[in-house]
């Protein structure tokens, strides 16, 4: 099984530019959570999702969109990158139950110039 | 709403000593506590885990203790090795997780 991956691992935009960061889980689970991670701040909710074609709002969820077509995808979009939105992004998966573990992906560094 | 407060770092130990990391949380029903651990360049992994008051959760030396009298999750390991030089992260969990700040220790040889 390889868990939790994450595509891409870095990348660098411009303000303004839009892109996709993808996550995908092999174990089936129902639920998936998209956090950035920021220094001195520990890990932020931006949406998640409780199954396949359902998505909701986290702490932070301005300026992104995502989106859960397939069960084990889960994509996150910038549509207008601001430097605001420079950090690292961790997507992690669990199963229905709020006693269990959430599984993280290695996480993607992005930087908005 | 539900809140994580973890005690702010870094840390630097020695090896063979002992470590100590503070959590209190803030929530209301009974959520359940979480420690993670981030080693560098990685994504953050459960360390260990307690769903309900009283429980103890323990993994790879460390233990923590679901008080509910305190509302506290501390974690603890009697002799740290270099290999634990990481980030902690304390977390309760109701719908979704709630994280602390997080605590960087280092362990020095």
């Amino acid at each position: 099984n390889a868990g939790v991956t994450q595509t891409p691992k870095f990348r660098v935009l411009k303000t303004g530019q839009s892109m996709t960061l993808l996550c995908a889980q092999d174990m089936n689970h129902e639920y998936m959570y998209w956090y950035r991670q920021d220094p001195g701040m520990g890990l932020r909710l931006i949406h998640y999702s409780v199954g396949e074609g359902t998505t909701a709002k986290g702490e932070v969820p301005d300026g992104y969109n995502v989106s859960r077509l397939k069960k084990q995808n889960f994509l996150l979009g910038l549509e207008s990158a601001a430097p605001s939105q420079t950090s690292v992004y961790f997507c992690a998966s669990s199963s229905e139950r709020t006693t269990d573990t959430q599984y993280f992906g290695p996480g993607t560094r992005l930087t908005v110039l | 709403g539900n809140s994580v407060t973890q005690m702010e770092g870094p840390v630097t130990l020695s090896e063979e000593a002992f470590l100590t990391i503070n959590c209190t949380y803030t929530a209301t029903g009974y959520p359940s506590l979480f420690w993670y651990v981030q080693y560098p360049g990685e994504g953050l992994q459960l360390l260990l885990k307690a769903t309900k008051a009283d429980d103890k959760g323990s993994n790879k030396g460390f233990e923590a203790t679901y008080r509910k009298e305190t509302t506290s999750f501390h974690l603890e390991k009697g002799s740290v090795q270099v290999s634990d030089s990481a980030v902690y992260f304390c977390a309760l969990s109701d719908y979704k997780l709630s994280f602390g700040a997080g605590t960087t220790v280092t362990v020095r040889a």
